[in-house]
């Protein structure tokens, strides 16, 4: 059974640096894309970033100049680093692989951006 | 960015009546390979999206078939043939053709 785990920091200042990491359980690392997806009442879902089994990234353009997606395929783990974080970056944080050869999510991280 | 714009906002249904989402998308969502990258998502309270079907019209495994998606190019369908009270939660159209991008969101409630 696939599982992913989350965790990181859940409270952030104006400008800090958001961190996240997500372990995979059940599943080869390389046989996926890793996604992390984010979703506020705002903005909805909003897709970040992906990264596969050899490194390769593609981010959003909204979001490019400030993200790094990066992965320790000996641990199965992801990693999100979003720089210079604002109120409007409060959001709930998943990492995910999407499509019919595995459809997976973590449970979500909470992130709030406050002074 | 392909904008997803999805009809109704909100639906409130009876259990065993029909209901049924609109997804419309800025662009083509055909690719060179012949696919339409148009998905659905399904959020249950207190839950993380999943995969209801994919590629318009094919249902994961172990979905329902109650639940069936159409459509083409650039306007799609979710349909439920008889709504049960498990089907609660927010309903998302996603397209993957160009990066991901999602619709806002229909919620499902029970009348």
């Amino acid at each position: 059974q696939v599982q992913l785990q989350q965790w990181g920091a859940g409270l952030l200042k104006p400008s800090e640096t958001l961190s996240l990491t997500c372990a995979v359980y059940g599943a080869s690392f390389s046989d996926y894309y890793w996604t992390w997806i984010r979703q506020s009442p705002v903005k909805g879902l909003e897709w970040i970033g992906e990264i596969n089994g050899t490194g390769s990234t593609n981010y959003n353009p909204s979001l490019e100049s400030r993200v790094t997606i990066s992965a320790d395929t000996s641990k199965q783990q992801l990693s999100l680093n979003l720089t210079s974080v604002t109120a409007a970056d409060t959001a709930v944080y998943y990492c995910a692989t999407l499509g019919y050869t595995g459809d997976y999510w973590g449970q979500g991280t909470l992130v709030t951006v406050s002074s | 960015d392909v904008v997803m714009t999805q009809t109704p906002l909100s639906l409130s249904v009876t259990p065993g009546q029909p209901a049924s989402i609109s997804c419309k998308s800025s662009q083509s969502l055909l690719y060179s390979d012949g696919k339409t990258y148009l998905h659905w998502y399904l959020q249950k309270p207190g839950q993380s999206p999943q995969l209801l079907i994919y590629e318009v019209s094919s249902r994961l495994s172990g979905v329902p078939d109650r639940f069936s998606g159409s459509g083409s190019g650039t306007d799609f369908t979710l349909k439920i043939s008889r709504v049960e009270a498990e089907d609660v939660g927010v309903y998302f159209c996603m397209q993957s053709i160009e990066f991901i991008t999602f619709g806002q969101g229909t919620r499902l409630e029970i009348k």
